[in-house]
């Protein structure tokens, strides 16, 4: 079957521009997550969806950064004001069920860069 | 707080060399242990687990052994592929937290012909 899919897969934008990032989650998986993955580092967690509500949005960085699944499925990153720094591969996972026991399926991620 | 700590890299290795990628974590609790790679051009896949002390996860010939006196999880490998080339993930998640996995920095493994 299809896995997580994310698009744009490379977007570049100039500082304090507004972007949006899309994440298409694995049909029939409730949880889905954002991470930030800057060059050389590992993926930082961002914010979890359990259905349609943020479960968890304590890796935002600031309030530049807003994410939304309004019918539980499809999900998309909101970045305001974009500054150099935003620039990352932003990763999107999905999973069945918010348990810790359930394997979180990543996509391929979106590359932003911020001029 | 928690936290993942593993060997940087490069590492270069020929081919049916062994591997070892050194791995310690910091956390409160029990945490779940994984180990990810990311193949070039490809996203994250989740290569083994390990969910209490002592387990060993295996998978594709790598293994690691989940040590909570030493709180380590290393990956090895007895014979490393030219396919191996990727970038290994470290990572942890704990069953009180909503479900974030906290990775390590990765290390990139090369394996030469």
């Amino acid at each position: 079957g299809a896995g997580v899919s994310q698009t744009p897969s490379n977007k570049v934008t100039e500082k304090g521009k507004y972007v949006e990032l899309r994440c298409d989650p694995i049909s029939g998986h409730t949880a889905l997550y954002w991470y930030r993955q800057s060059l050389g580092q590992g993926p930082e967690f961002l914010i979890y969806f359990q259905g349609t509500g943020a479960a968890d949005d304590s890796g935002l960085p600031n309030d530049r950064f807003f994410a939304v699944r309004p019918e539980g499925s499809v999900s998309t990153l909101k970045i305001q004001r974009t500054e150099r720094g935003d620039s990352a591969v932003y990763l999107c996972a999905s999973s069945f069920g918010e348990s810790s026991y359930n394997e979180q399926f990543f996509g391929p991620g979106t590359r932003l860069t911020v001029l | 707080g928690d936290s993942v700590t593993q060997m940087e890299g490069p590492v270069t290795l020929s081919e049916e060399a062994f591997l070892t990628i050194n791995c310690t974590y910091t956390a409160t609790g029990y945490p779940s242990l994984f180990w990810y790679v990311q193949y070039p051009g490809e996203g994250l896949q989740l290569l083994l687990k390990a969910t209490k002390a002592d387990d060993k996860g295996s998978n594709k010939g790598f293994e690691a052994t989940y040590r909570k006196e030493t709180t380590s999880f290393h990956l090895e490998k007895g014979s490393v592929q030219v396919s191996d080339s990727a970038v290994y993930f470290c990572a942890l998640i704990k069953y009180s937290s909503a479900s974030k996995i906290i990775f390590g920095s990765g290390t990139r493994l090369s394996i030469r012909p």
